[in-house]
């Protein structure tokens, strides 16, 4: 079966420093894969997603960016955080080459002070 | 485009009672359609998915939705809520082919 991971859990960092959150999966190959954020009391904002190894799409221009450098592995980024920044951060996978549904990692709580 | 409309921001039920939650679809063809809940602090997880192969699908803990393509409907039902229901859910539908369109959510409160 396949699973979904994300680390850290949760992370506080203060303003002006860099982030870097991962997220794995197991259990598939060549997956499609999703960065989401989650801010406080709001819906789901789709950050970037990727269907292949160094193929990124970018959403929203913002402070972030993201890579993928293994078939199975996304990292999200950013070289000096904003307070705007703070949310719940929430990684994805789904199948490739169709409208299938996503499957959710546990979310990383990132908290700017 | 795909589109989906929640229309219910905050459902309230008693435990015990039945739970319907609303969701419109625009479309000018059959999508897929989804139904994820979140609770507190977690990720999203699918409870059922519509794929046109059956107009009733059933999901996970009890959960059903019945697609209606004369109302442009996918609303999810529940016949007997229970405290761990409470939680945030959201209907969605694909867009494109490999992102998804998440309805703005609806939080549902189960009272004892």
């Amino acid at each position: 079966s396949q699973t979904i991971h994300q680390w850290p859990a949760t992370l506080v960092q203060p303003v002006g420093s860099p982030l870097s959150l991962e997220c794995t999966v197991e259990g598939t190959s060549n997956p499609n894969l999703y960065w989401y954020r989650q801010a406080a009391g709001r819906g789901l904002q789709l950050l970037f997603y990727s269907v292949g190894i160094g193929q990124i799409s970018s959403e929203v221009p913002q402070n972030l960016s993201a890579s993928r450098p293994q078939d199975r592995q996304f990292i999200l980024s950013s070289k000096k955080l904003l307070l705007s920044d703070s949310g719940f951060y929430l990684c994805a996978w789904s199948v490739t080459g169709g409208a299938y549904e996503q499957y959710f990692g546990p979310g990383t709580r990132l908290t700017v002070t | 485009a795909q589109s989906v409309t929640q229309l219910d921001s905050h459902v309230s039920v008693s435990e015990g009672t039945p739970v319907l939650l609303r969701c419109n679809y625009s479309s000018s063809y059959s999508p897929s359609l989804f139904w994820y809940v979140q609770h507190p602090n977690k990720g999203l997880q699918l409870l059922l998915k519509y794929t046109s192969a059956a107009t009733l699908v059933k999901g996970i803990n009890g959960f059903e939705a019945e697609f209606k393509k004369s109302e442009t409907s996918f609303h999810l039902t529940k016949p007997s809520a229970h405290m761990s229901d409470a939680a945030e859910y959201f209907c969605v539908a694909p867009e494109g082919t490999d992102k998804l369109i998440f309805g703005t959510g609806t939080r549902l409160q189960v009272f004892p």
